[in-house]
């Protein structure tokens, strides 16, 4: 196991609330990534982070905001969820301080939006 | 944006055949990455590549880095049903000294018993 929680595991929220999922690590890796994964998408990046509190956008960033103020977690926030946004969430982590290493995922985090 | 191309998208073996799935790219990478997600999991890293013309297994599962690093190769021998699942290849695009990675859109592999 690569020592990655992410939380909650499941959540059933209504459109316009908003949502923060959790993702933390125990592995003091450099960087960490939020994926969705959606039928026919594959993972798609939504943010990731180089180090605290050094981020990026992905390729699907809108409508999404994450911060990351140590190491060990990661949260990513849907500040008004539409239903669109309905998704299987996955984080990822890779080391990060030897040139370019292999991501390890999370279990991910199975979001319906109603 | 950067897209990965995986083929086929799905396929049916029989158990205890040889399968093959390749993954292409438009642009060179120096890294590639081969993971397989078994359903309401995530993706678990089989293999990693990192030099052009590498090859590499994990017990049954070989992967190639292709000569031109656009493309990279997973083989598995002898099907069993365990090996059904989707599997991904990944590659890495780097950007100001950071790196992130791009996914292919899998290729369903389902074993007939």
């Amino acid at each position: 196991d690569a020592g990655i929680t992410q939380s909650p595991r499941h959540k059933v929220t209504e459109t316009g609330t908003p949502v923060t999922l959790r993702c933390h690590q125990t592995e003091n890796h450099r960087y960490m990534y939020w994926y969705r994964q959606d039928p026919g998408h594959g993972l798609r990046l939504i943010h990731y982070s180089y180090g605290v509190k050094d981020t990026d956008k992905g390729e699907v960033s809108d409508g999404y905001s994450v911060s990351r103020s140590k190491t060990e977690d990661f949260l990513l926030t849907l500040e008004s969820a539409t239903s669109s946004q309905t998704s299987v969430y996955f984080c990822a982590i890779s080391e990060g301080t030897q040139g370019i290493q292999p991501q390890h995922f999370g279990d991910g985090t199975r979001l319906s939006i109603l | 944006g950067q897209q990965l191309n995986q083929s086929p998208q799905s396929m049916f073996i029989q158990e205890g055949e040889d399968v093959s799935m390749n993954c292409t790219s438009s642009s060179i990478f120096n890294t590639w990455l081969w993971y397989k997600q078994d359903p309401g999991e995530g993706p678990v890293l089989l293999i990693a590549l990192y030099k052009a013309g590498e090859l590499t297994s994990n017990g049954r599962l070989t992967a190639q880095f292709g000569i031109t690093r656009k493309d990279s190769f997973l083989n598995i021998s002898a099907s069993i049903p365990s090996d059904v699942g989707i599997y991904f290849c990944a590659g890495p695009l780097t950007t100001s000294g950071t790196y992130k990675y791009i996914f292919g859109t899998g290729t369903r592999l389902k074993v007939l018993a």
